[in-house]
């Protein structure tokens, strides 16, 4: 069975902190990392997309990726109170047919304290 | 931008009645995809396709079947809904494999 953890939270961060959500995976081949936002009864809405080991910066947000670890994180530089929401992380599932579906992690809740 | 677009947003339905939820996008995505979310057990896959009149089971296809006759339409069906199937339903698209997945903005279905 192919699993993506998280720690669910709540994680509580000050207002400007850097925010530090963590995910591993299972399946030693997957290829592609993903990250979401989901605002209570929102859709997910992506974040950023990693593919190869190291960081990747987008603004307030670094994605890191350790294929050999099987890790991956999401920082959140300068915290705002709109950060505040469940992060999912999500690894690619690939399959035979020609497409794939995501693996969901249950995600994070973040809450940023002002 | 990216658009799918679930045409019904909130839905309450009678047990063993046969429900459609219709997703459409307009990017000329290849891939297309059925999630249910539920509290406590995040998302989960019910089923994909990669082409017309192509699918492949998910995680959790039992007790649902899906449809897809053009490539921009992806529509799931309940044969006859059951109260456990009660959830939020979210398609989903992407380019192709292992590219973005875009998330329309969810069904809410009751079943009663």
């Amino acid at each position: 069975q192919k699993e993506v953890e998280q720690n669910s939270g709540p994680l509580s961060v000050p207002e400007g902190a850097i925010a530090s959500l963590n995910c591993t995976y299972s399946d030693r081949g997957s290829q592609s990392f993903f990250w979401y936002r989901q605002y209570s009864g929102k859709s997910p809405e992506l974040i950023m997309s990693i593919y190869s080991n190291g960081d990747k910066e987008d603004g307030r947000f670094t994605a890191q990726l350790n294929k050999a670890s099987q890790y991956v994180s999401l920082l959140i530089r300068d915290s705002q109170p709109s950060d505040s929401a469940t992060y999912l992380c999500a690894v690619n599932k690939y399959s035979g047919g020609g497409a794939d579906g995501l693996t969901f992690g249950k995600g994070t809740h973040l809450i940023i304290q002002p | 931008d990216v658009k799918v677009t679930q045409s019904s947003r909130y839905l309450v339905k009678r047990t063993g009645e046969k429900v459609f939820l219709e997703c459409v996008q307009d990017m000329d995505h290849e891939n297309m995809f059925w999630y249910r979310q539920d509290p406590g057990l995040g998302l989960r896959l019910i089923y994909f396709s990669y082409d017309v009149k192509m699918k492949e089971k998910g995680d959790i296809p039992e007790g649902y079947s899906v449809s897809r006759e053009k490539k921009e339409r992806f529509s799931l069906i309940l044969e006859s809904a059951s109260t456990n199937q009660t959830s939020m339903y979210l398609c989903a698209s992407s380019f192709r494999a292992g590219n973005t997945i875009y998330f329309g903005e969810g069904s809410w279905l009751t079943v009663v």
